[in-house]
């Protein structure tokens, strides 16, 4: 069974602390591995996409990287307005069938 | 330039009772995507429509659960005759093509109580 796993549950840092959230997986077929951002009350907001072992994307303070079981999203320096939800999914079939993992709740203190 | 409107945002229902929950993607979008977020869970692929049509509905529990996506109009969740466990945020997401990247864009959910 396709399956997503992120640690920790939840994070609480300092602003300017930096650290990395974890994302693995155990899939028949990665077709992909995105990141999503989801504050309360919301949707999801897509972040990033990773298609195979080795690449990476950044995007401000957050830095997404996969290898062939799992994935890293650092937080370099974050700001207390990066507190949210950050939720990790694999595509397992084409056509945008997501399975996600249960997300890493972050709190950033100033 | 909307994004995907789900309403209502809020609805509570006692157990036996319809529930209807609407979606309405992004302007140009034809793939609408359902999910449900139970408490302390992560999102559940429930089902993928294109307009008039059901394409994947492998995540839909078998029984009370229906959806459709009409020609004309949003796209409706219907959850029959209601139980507690169905109390969940479902979200709904769309995107403009069969497309490969995940990127979804999501709606801000209905919450849904049975009481």
């Amino acid at each position: 069974e396709d399956q997503v796993t992120q640690s920790p549950e939840a994070l609480r840092l300092q602003e300017g602390e930096s650290s990395s959230l974890n994302c693995s997986y155990t899939v028949s077929g990665l077709r992909g591995l995105f990141w999503y951002r989801q504050d309360p009350g919301k949707g999801p907001e897509f972040l990033f996409t990773l298609y195979s072992a080795g690449e990476e994307k950044e995007k401000e303070r957050l830095k997404a990287t996969l290898t062939k079981k799992e994935s890293f999203l650092h937080i370099t320096a974050p700001k207390p307005e990066d507190s949210a939800t950050y939720l990790c999914a694999v595509e397992v079939e084409y056509g945008n069938k997501l399975v996600f993992g249960a997300g890493t709740i972050l709190r950033v203190k100033s | 330039n909307a994004g995907v409107m789900q309403n209502p945002r809020h609805l509570v229902r006692r157990r036996g009772q319809e529930a209807r929950l609407r979606c309405s993607p992004m302007k140009g979008h034809s793939h609408v995507y359902w999910y449900r977020q139970l408490p302390e869970e992560g999102l559940k692929f429930m089902v993928y429509l294109q307009k008039e049509n059901i394409i994947d509905e492998s995540g839909m529990p078998k029984e009370r659960f229906s959806a459709e996506f009409p020609k004309e109009g949003p796209s409706i969740l219907r959850i029959q005759q209601v139980v507690r466990g169905d109390s969940a945020a479902y979200f709904c997401a769309s995107s403009p093509i069969q497309s490969n990247t995940g990127e979804l864009f999501f709606g801000e959910g209905s919450r849904l109580t049975v009481l």
